[in-house]
């Protein structure tokens, strides 16, 4: 299995909601990632996990939250989120730093 | 030809003509180098990488050219196709120490038939 996979593929949510968005990966990657990419732009990296803990957060609102229950999933909980934070959230997972950065399809996320 | 603007830097191509995006990366500290293509709805896909030691590396119709001096990076794409129309991301490990991959700006390829 060479993929990550992320669920749901689309989410709509309120700004009181809370919701969880879901990646797992089965390659044995032992870094997993959090990125946000609006339209037209490049992905910004929002969360790094290293051997099951969180190593970079770069300055990310507290209205999200990720966990990294194993080694093969990651989750981020949303929760008070507002219209602007909508956008594509990208999962990736990499072997170490320096190879097999692998990203999924992504959660098409709207707040409402 | 290639613009800057309001909206995302395009290149546009003639099928079959060779290709080049550039990319000009921030860290001289970064030590790893990807170029990714990202088509409309989907996350990033893998193209090539490089290392920093290395100035050159080749793949099935993709160049990708590494110049450390003025922090430089190229994805040369031959006889280019409408399928590689897309955008095309590179990103650099950041500072060579963490796992801390960064995204340049982006440019989109429009392959004209």
């Amino acid at each position: 299995d060479t993929e990550v996979t992320q669920t749901p593929k689309h989410l709509v949510m309120g700004m009181t909601n809370k919701k969880s968005l879901k990646c797992e990966q089965h390659m044995g990657h032992r870094a997993m990632y959090w990125y946000k990419q609006k339209a037209k732009k490049p992905p910004e990296l929002m969360f790094v996990y290293s051997y099951e803990k969180l190593s970079i957060n770069e300055s990310v609102p507290s209205r999200f939250s990720p966990e990294c229950p194993n080694s093969s999933l990651l989750n981020l909980h949303l929760h008070a989120l507002q219209p602007e934070d909508s956008a594509l959230y990208l999962c990736a997972s990499s072997q170490d730093r320096s190879y097999g950065y692998t990203f999924g399809s992504g959660t098409r996320l709207t707040v409402v | 030809g290639e613009s800057v603007g309001l909206h995302l830097p395009t290149l546009s191509v003639q099928e079959g003509d060779n290709s080049i995006i550039n990319c000009a990366y921030s860290n001289s500290a970064s030590d790893y180098f990807i170029w990714y293509k990202q088509e409309s709805g989907k996350g990033p896909q893998f193209i090539i990488d490089i290392r920093s030691n290395m100035d050159k590396r080749q793949g099935q119709r993709v160049t990708v050219l590494l110049n450390k001096t003025v922090k430089h990076l190229s994805l040369q794409i031959a006889a280019t196709q409408p399928g590689d129309s897309a955008v095309y991301f590179c990103a650099e490990n950041y500072d060579g120490a963490t796992n801390k991959l960064i995204f340049g700006t982006g440019t989109l390829l429009a392959v004209q038939p």
